[in-house]
């Protein structure tokens, strides 16, 4: 079983709507939790990390559910410039594991 | 904000040469650095686990003689790909851990911008 699993996607969504993300992870001891968004032929860039009581950060919303060991990713009123490839980020033991990244289209 | 510098961004060479990678924390210490390497539409693919002042540790099925990590300053570690060969071709990208936010208690992953090898 891969340490972090993540629906490939890809998500078509229209302008303005709204999209989540789920992101489930096998090891119960994980520590820390991110969401990196990843453009084409880029680097992936830290968009938030995930607090155990949840954050939001204007239009992105990121949850921890540790008992279900799920984190997910909402993102409110899409724009064009969302579309990118977003990546759950699990922290345990000295190492980062990378889910296989949700891709994005948001459409005019 | 943590800002990892990576160089060079792109490199063509030729079969049987070898290539070196620098990754360089600017503004920060980082003790550790990952190399990754990413292939067109996958995912990242962690290579190796490089600490400051000694060995680096490599991923299941990465070959060591072969994608050699130096990391010899607390800003600095380099990969050098050894012999290259077309199918090391690929998306190469270092990453340090630095501190987040505060009230986040976690260290967060810095990258730098990659680097893109193309072996002919």
């Amino acid at each position: 079983r891969k340490e972090v699993e993540q629906d490939p996607g890809p998500f078509n969504v229209p302008e303005g709507a709204t999209v989540a993300f789920n992101c489930t992870y096998s090891n119960s001891a994980s520590q820390s939790f991110f969401w990196y968004r990843q453009d084409c032929r880029k680097e992936p860039k830290l968009l938030m990390s995930v607090y155990s009581s949840g954050n939001e950060d204007g239009r992105f919303t990121a949850q921890l559910n540790r008992a279900s060991q799920y984190i997910s990713l909402l993102i409110r009123d899409s724009k064009l410039s969302d579309s990118a490839t977003y990546l759950c980020v699990v922290y345990n033991f000295n190492k980062f594991y990378f889910g296989s990244g949700t891709k994005l289209n948001v459409k005019p | 904000g943590a800002v990892v510098s990576q160089h060079p961004s792109r490199v063509i060479c030729k079969s049987g040469t070898s290539v070196k990678i620098e990754c360089r924390s600017l503004d920060f210490q980082a003790t550790t650095m990952f190399w990754y390497r990413q292939f067109p539409k996958q995912s990242l693919m962690l290579m190796a686990t490089s600490n400051e002042g000694s060995k680096a540790t490599y991923e299941q099925g990465v070959e060591k003689d072969k994608f050699l990590i130096n990391h010899a300053s607390l800003t600095l570690s380099t990969l050098t790909v050894t012999s290259a060969h077309p199918e090391d071709s690929s998306f190469y990208i270092c990453s340090a851990r630095g501190y987040g936010d505060p009230g986040s208690g976690a260290n967060v992953l810095t990258f730098g911008a990659g680097s893109r090898l193309t072996v002919l």
